[in-house]
């Protein structure tokens, strides 16, 4: 069975830099496998920030970014702001129509 | 300006049915593949399902294999998830949610609340 691993929480200061980081238990995370990244305020319904490992959905701010960091998948917010205090989400697709989500990563911006 | 609309939540007993909907606009639905992710309360996301544009190809989570079907009518833009022999895990908001280029889960709708309980 294929578990999508992320931080539960992270803390990041106002104007920071924060790297949230997505993986598998068993393996690597590779560009074929299309890493997403998704936001969600506490009520409110998700949104997509990154698709295939690095690029941002429409609309999406500059200081969100993705890439891979060792075996991992990453999302990098620079210069944090307050409204960026959510929960993050990842997503890997296994191929043949099959996406497997990461428990989620709450941030706190303070 | 893709929108994306569920409907068919409820509270439904143990061992029940229920049968979502999502009415797409905004976009030629017939291209797209379509998924269903679920968040249970206080929970993480749950991918559910997918359907290919045009139906031929289906996949579920283990979870919900041989309780669920999803389905769609491309004349009607509308996506269906017929969820069979409901369990207190099966409790969650649905989202219906467009896949777009790169196996990205692009929009999303507002979500319909399924409650199982007696």
């Amino acid at each position: 069975q294929t578990v999508v691993t992320q931080e539960p929480s992270f803390s990041v200061s106002p104007g920071g830099t924060v790297t949230l980081t997505c993986g598998l238990t068993s393996g690597s995370v590779s560009t074929n496998d299309y890493a997403s990244w998704f936001q969600q305020i506490p009520g409110q319904t998700p949104r997509s920030l990154i698709y295939s490992t690095t690029t941002r959905s429409s609309g999406v701010p500059d200081r969100f970014s993705g890439s891979l960091l060792g075996n991992k998948a990453a999302l990098t917010i620079t210069g944090a702001q307050a409204d960026d205090e959510s929960d993050y989400y990842c997503a890997l697709y296994m191929g043949s129509g099959i996406w497997v989500f990461g428990g989620g990563s709450r941030l706190t911006v303070l | 300006e893709v929108h994306l609309v569920e409907s068919g939540g409820g509270l439904v007993q143990p061992g029940g049915s229920l049968r979502l909907s999502c009415t797409a606009s905004g976009f030629t639905y017939r291209s797209y593949w379509m998924s269903w992710v679920r968040q249970a309360p206080g929970k993480g996301l749950e991918w559910v399902a997918y359907i290919k544009h045009d139906g031929t190809d289906k996949k579920y989570v283990d979870s919900v294999k041989g309780r669920a079907i999803i389905s769609r009518d491309n004349a009607d833009n509308a996506l269906y998830l017929q969820m069979n022999s409901l369990t207190i895990e099966d409790t969650a908001v649905y989202y219906c949610v467009r896949v777009g280029g790169d196996y990205s889960l692009d929009h999303w709708g507002q979500g319909t609340l399924v409650t199982v309980s007696s």
